[in-house]
This record gives C-alpha cells, structure tokens and sequence, in this order.
C-alpha cells in the first residue's frame, strides 16, 4: 500500500520562505518521477514541479520558476519543494505525488496547507 | 497552455441514478486524459486514464469516453462513496487540470 507523509506547512509572510516536504513508502520511490501540484482555495489543481528519478531534470510551472526548487533523496524516499519570495497568491494545499510513466499521477498524498498571508 | 472546462460545475444526482461529466480541452490532447476523485480532507484519487482506461480498483460504475477535444466521464448507479469533486486533467502538453465538477446528493 502506498502511503505518505508530508510535512511543513503552515503561515508565512509575504516575500518569507518555506519547506515543504513529502515522504513515500510501499513503492520503489528511486524508480518514479515525483510531482508537486497545489491547489489554491476555490480552484482547480495546479501542477507546480516535476523531478527526474535521480534528480538530474526538473520543471516548474512558469508562475514558480526562480522561486520554487524540487529535489528529492532517494535514501530518505523523500522529496521536498522548497519556496522563497512567497506571494499570496502562493496560498494553496500542496500535493505530492507520483508520475505514471504515461504522464498523470496515479498516486497522491493528503496535501499540506501553505497559507501565505500578512 | 492547454486550458480544461468541465461542465457543470455542480451536479445534483440522487443515489442510484447516473452522473455524466463532460471535460473539453482548448485543442486536442488525443487521448491523453485523466479524471480524478477527490473528497474534502483525502488525497485525490486517480479514476480513467487514457481517457477510458480505469485505474487498478477503480468500480466498473466508472467510465470514461472521448478523444480529441471532448471526454466525459460516466457513474453509472451512484453510490453514497461517489459523492465528491471530479477533475480532469490531460497530459499530453504539460499537465493542466479543469476546475472540478461537484457532484453533490439531491
């Protein structure tokens, strides 16, 4: 059974940074590309990063890119999303999950609320 | 970017009966579609990909149709479970979900 845990939201300011982070189990988390996606209040989801299995390719949706950073630890089975020059509009409940080969997620966490507000 | 719109936005459906959701992508995806469940509080739950594929455990109820630009998804003889919120989402160019439709109990 695939299960997560993820960990790190919470309130931050404005223009503040914050580390979010997901760990995996029931799967073999170095063979799978891994996915952040968040979902702001009232909205649909939104994809936010991808990350390669050993890390070596990311992409970021363009809204994020210079501020966000995914990476991962294979050893920990963990995968992180760090954020800096957080906007309000940032505010959202952040998925990880894991890519299929295909392309979609076949497998999500319970998400972590990142309130960006002052 | 690809943008998704799904119609309704909320769907009153009693039990028994069957709910059809409708997912239109702003140029062709193929079939390169998923739709996800996702009920308040859970991880979303992945349903039909390949636009008419269902996931491992996914019910039978379930099905999905389309290529192209236009897809829907079926739930044949809702359950009290079904009541949720449904995305699509294609994959073809980037990743870009629709807004969600809610089925909600009548």
């Amino acid at each position: 059974e695939v299960q997560w845990v993820e960990s790190g939201g919470g309130l931050v300011q404005p223009g503040g940074s914050l580390t979010v982070s997901c760990t995996a189990s029931g799967f073999t988390f170095s063979n799978s590309w891994m996915t952040w996606v968040r979902q702001a209040p009232g909205k649909g989801p939104e994809f936010v990063a991808n990350i390669k299995q050993d890390g070596s390719g990311k992409n970021y949706v363009d809204s994020v890119k210079g501020r966000f950073t995914v990476s991962r630890d294979n050893a920990k089975n963990s995968l992180y999303l760090q954020m800096h020059s957080l906007r309000v509009e940032d505010t959202a409940v952040y998925y990880c999950a894991r890519d299929h080969v295909l392309g979609f997620q076949d497998f999500w966490g319970q998400g972590t609320l990142v309130t960006v507000s002052s | 970017e690809i943008v998704m719109t799904q119609s309704p936005g909320t769907l009153s459906v009693s039990p028994g009966e069957r709910a059809t959701l409708s997912c239109r992508a702003s140029q062709s995806v193929d079939n390169d579609l998923a739709w996800y469940q996702h009920k308040p509080g859970q991880a979303p739950r992945l349903l039909i990909y390949g636009a008419s594929t269902r996931a491992t455990g996914i019910p039978a109820r379930f099905s999905g149709s389309g290529s192209g630009t236009e897809f829907s998804l079926t739930i044949n003889s809702l359950q009290s479970e079904d009541f949720a919120v449904y995305y699509c989402q294609q994959y073809n160019n980037w990743r870009t979900f629709g807004q969600g439709t809610k089925v909600e109990i009548k």
